[in-house]
């Protein structure tokens, strides 16, 4: 079965202490990962996509990557406004219009 | 470029009423997505509109849960009779026809007691 999972599901750092999130998948035929910010309150918020394996993006303190199995989120030297949880999401081929389906998040917490 | 607009922001129910949520997703986005969140959760899909057709509602509760999309512009979500377990925040999101990425609106934070 297609799935996407999320690890860990909580992370607590220290404003400046680097980290990475970890989403797996099981799904043939990538068409893409999607990565998300969702913060309190409001709908998830669309931060990048990666298609193959090797390919990084990167936004402020943010960095994707991309396997053939799963996806990193590292976030450096971390603020308290990265606080927030993240989604990563995946098309699901097998399923009329790609559904597009997500995983459980991480959510992160920045101390000051 | 305005975003996806949902209303209303906040609901309480009391279990088997009913309750309808609207959205109206970014112009020109043929497809259009409802997304049931529940606390610590995941997002998971219940409804996926292409223009005015369902591309696949496979997850939806069909005995409680219906969806329209008239013009292939707006949509309405709506639940009879609810129960507590549809406590939830409901998300709307739009994309362009080519697909992802979805682009969300900021929910319809539902409480059925």
């Amino acid at each position: 079965e297609d799935q996407v999972t999320q690890s860990p599901e909580a992370l607590r750092l220290q404003e400046g202490e680097s980290s990475s999130l970890n989403c797996s998948y099981t799904v043939s035929g990538l068409r893409g990962l999607f990565w998300y910010r969702q913060d309190p309150g409001k709908g998830p918020e669309f931060l990048f996509t990666l298609y193959s394996a090797g390919e990084e993006k990167e936004k402020e303190r943010l960095k994707a990557t991309l396997t053939k199995k799963e996806s990193f989120l590292h976030i450096t030297a971390p603020k308290p406004e990265d606080s927030a949880t993240y989604l990563c999401a995946v098309p699901m081929i097998k399923a009329a219009g790609n559904k597009l389906t997500f995983g459980g998040g991480t959510r992160v917490l920045v101390k000051p | 470029e305005a975003g996806v607009a949902q209303s209303p922001r906040y609901k309480i129910i009391e279990k088997r009423q009913s309750v309808a949520f609207w959205c109206n997703p970014i112009s020109g986005h043929a497809t259009l997505y409802w997304y049931q969140q529940i606390l610590g959760q995941g997002p998971k899909l219940l409804i996926q509109f292409q223009n005015n057709g369902v591309v696949d509602d496979s997850q939806l509760p069909k005995d409680r849960f219906s969806a329209e999309r008239l013009k292939g512009v707006d949509s309405t979500l709506k639940i009879q009779p609810a129960k507590l377990e549809d406590s939830a925040v409901y998300l709307c999101a739009s994309s362009l026809e080519s697909g992802p990425p979805l682009h969300f609106g900021n929910g319809t934070r539902l409480t059925v007691t």
